[in-house]
């Protein structure tokens, strides 16, 4: 069974540090990558997504992640953090013919001002 | 635009008393999901509905259980809450994006949540 680990549980940083949260699964074969989102008192929502191409994915808010398949990884950075990005980051993985996504725990990231 | 709806938002209920939480949904999306997500945990998958076709996790207790009488509405009934029943419940939805459906890509999308309170 695929399993996704967030390494990274919680991460405190100030405004304008860089981000990389850490994201691994274990499944070898074709997957489709996620980032959600939880904002505080917000509904998960997607950040951004990978299922082919260009292994550098750019989502909203001036995130992106990178796939490298070789190290089972797709990690998220973002290059300036606001205050506002401050929420709980969810990476999901879809494995071969499924469709039903595998959640890591979570990174809780504060962001201070 | 609301896409994924829950109601109501905050559920008190005591123990042992039977509760029924609401989804409903204007994305005419063929797969529900429902999740119970406790504090500082990955959102816990109790089972979804594919069409018609109800999916249960192996490890969801018989408590919870669900209906989806149509394609826009789905129910999660829990017979008999227990304290460790409280948690978050979230209803997802989503394409499939192997139906050939236009829009179908995986991508979830949730609801706000229902918070449940057992007392």
């Amino acid at each position: 069974a695929q399993s996704v680990s967030q390494h990274n549980h919680h991460v405190i940083l100030s405004e304008a540090a860089s981000l990389e949260l850490g994201c691994n699964y274990s499944y070898g074969g074709t997957v489709n990558l996620f980032w959600y989102v939880q904002y505080p008192g917000q509904h998960l929502q997607l950040l951004l997504k990978y299922f082919s191409g260009d292994p550098l994915v750019k989502g909203i808010k001036g995130f992106e992640a990178e796939f490298i398949k070789s190290k089972f990884s797709f990690n998220l950075r973002k290059p300036s953090v606001q205050w506002s990005d401050t929420a709980e980051y969810f990476c999901a993985v879809i494995s071969g013919g499924s469709y039903i996504p595998t959640f890591g725990r979570g990174t809780s990231l504060i962001v201070h001002p | 635009d609301a896409m994924v709806i829950q109601n109501p938002r905050y559920q008190v209920t005591q123990f042992g008393k039977p509760v029924t939480l609401s989804c409903s949904q204007t994305l005419n999306h063929n797969v529900m999901y429902w999740y119970q997500q406790k504090s500082s945990q990955a959102p816990k998958l109790l089972f979804h509905y594919y069409d018609k076709d109800f999916n249960n996790e192996a490890d969801t207790p018989d408590n919870f259980q669900s209906r989806r009488p149509n394609t826009s509405f789905c129910f999660l009934d829990i017979r008999s809450p227990g304290l460790g029943d409280a948690a978050m419940y979230l209803c997802a939805t989503s394409r499939d994006r192997r139906s050939g459906l236009a829009g179908g890509t995986d991508t979830q999308y949730f609801g706000p949540g229902t918070r449940l309170t057992v007392l």
